[in-house]
């Protein structure tokens, strides 16, 4: 079983704080890296998919890069503000039927 | 507006109770998924399928069984109720693995 490991487990920052979480995992046998934002009582929400090593994306505030060489994704957050309080997933995608493996997740609070 | 359903949003049954997790989705997506999340935990994935016909085991063992006799159409059922069934059930669909998954807003399901 695939493992993917997200640190920080949680994070609180001020409102105007930069960020940045990681999401680790052992090879690099998948097709694609998916980082997901789910807010309370909402359904996840796709905020990117990287595939190739040293992969950058980015939407507004917050971008994400890719190692596969040494087994990581960071996903960053430019001047965080309360809207952005959410849970952030990462998920390594394998498989002929596309199934995606999660990692547990960094809970980002945002105060004023 | 949403593109996939999940009915209901919130469950509690008695214990040996049968129930059936309702996941549609009107995108015409083949690729289908339901995660089970016990609290702080990470999603597992429990089944999935390939399209019409087709249903496959994930890699959390579950005693749900699912269907897939039409493509928008994938539902979950458990035939006895337990306890231990107590979680949230998440359904997910994808097209194209470019685009990520597109989730439902979740079944919390308690048995008491």
């Amino acid at each position: 079983i695939l493992n993917v490991e997200q640190s920080p487990q949680s994070l609180h920052v001020q409102e105007g704080d930069s960020t940045n979480f990681t999401c680790s995992f052992p090879s690099s046998n998948f097709y694609a890296l998916h980082w997901y934002r789910w807010e309370t009582a909402k359904s996840p929400e796709a905020l990117f998919v990287m595939t190739l090593n040293g992969d950058e994306k980015k939407k507004g505030r917050i971008s994400a890069t890719l190692n596969t060489k040494e087994g990581y994704s960071y996903l960053y957050i430019k001047g965080s503000q309360p809207e952005d309080s959410a849970t952030y997933l990462c998920a390594l995608l394998t498989g002929t039927a596309s199934k995606l493996t999660f990692g547990t997740g960094t809970r980002l609070q945002v105060t004023l | 507006e949403a593109d996939i359903y999940q009915t209901p949003r919130y469950l509690v049954i008695g214990t040996g109770k049968k129930i059936t997790l309702e996941c549609s989705q009107t995108m015409g997506h083949d690729k289908m998924y339901w995660y089970q999340q016990d609290p702080g935990m990470e999603l597992h994935l429990i089944h999935y399928s390939y399209g019409v016909n087709s249903t496959e085991k994930g890699d959390l063992s579950s005693e749900s069984t699912v269907s897939r006799i039409r493509t928008e159409h994938f539902p979950l059922t458990l035939e006895s109720a337990r306890p231990s069934h107590t979680s949230q059930y998440l359904c997910a669909s994808m097209g194209d693995y470019l685009d990520g998954y597109t989730f439902g807003s979740g079944t919390r399901l308690t048995v008491v």
